[in-house]
């Protein structure tokens, strides 16, 4: 049912900086709604990274960034640490769905 | 504390029917849309519906329209899903979620595992 689309794993050694990205369509991200990340611990819920886009929630590094162009948004995490190992999705509004669509999911591993 | 939790989850034969609840704690409950969200096994995750503020407003993911249906009672601080027509497919674990700024889920339950098996 994922209408976005994410690579299935990234990796990258502690301090340094990786990217996963999120591809959609006309119907979500390329009609102007908001990307939003989260993070996921095996065996934990998910967890807010980053909302409209950009933005923050209180508690979340400055070492996770988000951004947004055409039909795609990527995350970044910058300074890579052992605790960001975790999946992460991203997740958009759709018209088609009138209801969200999530990515397919990304695996981060720290080497 | 800001939090909700979920209930209702078990175990069901195919065609059989659940309902879940979700007591939110800690925040003005009556002012969010709420919805519901699954994870099977080792998969991704899926919406499964949403509800407006006064409860008057319902959308639903295709695979569950006409089997599930969400609820709210504002004075009691609780969302449900009532699951019926169940298939094996909707095993999962369902989360209860606030929809906060740009359509994105801020709080996030423990979740209730629903397993549908012969």
């Amino acid at each position: 049912q994922s209408v976005l689309t994410q690579p299935p794993s990234v990796s990258g050694a502690p301090g340094q900086r990786v990217t996963i990205s999120c591809t959609g369509s006309s119907s979500n991200i390329g009609a102007g709604y908001d990307v939003n990340w989260y993070q996921q611990v095996p065996g934990t819920a998910p967890k807010l990274l980053i909302h409209s886009n950009t933005n923050r929630p209180s508690g979340v590094p400055d070492r996770f960034s988000g951004s947004k162009s055409g039909t795609s948004a990527s995350l970044a995490i910058s300074g890579l640490q052992a605790e960001d190992e975790a999946d992460y999705y991203c997740q958009s509004y759709d018209t088609s769905l009138t209801g969200s669509a999530f990515g397919t999911g990304t695996m981060l591993t720290v080497l | 504390d800001v939090k909700v939790v979920e209930s209702g989850g078990g175990s069901v034969q195919p065609g059989g029917s659940l309902r879940l609840s979700c007591s939110a704690f800690g925040f003005a409950f009556n002012r969010y849309p709420m919805h519901w969200v699954r994870q099977a096994p080792g998969k991704g995750l899926d919406f499964v519906s949403s509800i407006n503020t006064d409860g008057r407003t319902k959308y639903y993911a295709d695979s569950v329209r006409g089997r599930f249906t969400i609820s709210r009672d504002n004075s009691k601080n609780t969302l449900y899903l009532q699951m019926s027509g169940l298939r094996t497919e909707d095993s999962a674990v369902y989360y209860c979620v606030q929809q906060f700024d740009g359509y994105s889920y801020d709080k996030w339950g423990q979740g209730t595992l629903v397993t549908v098996s012969s």
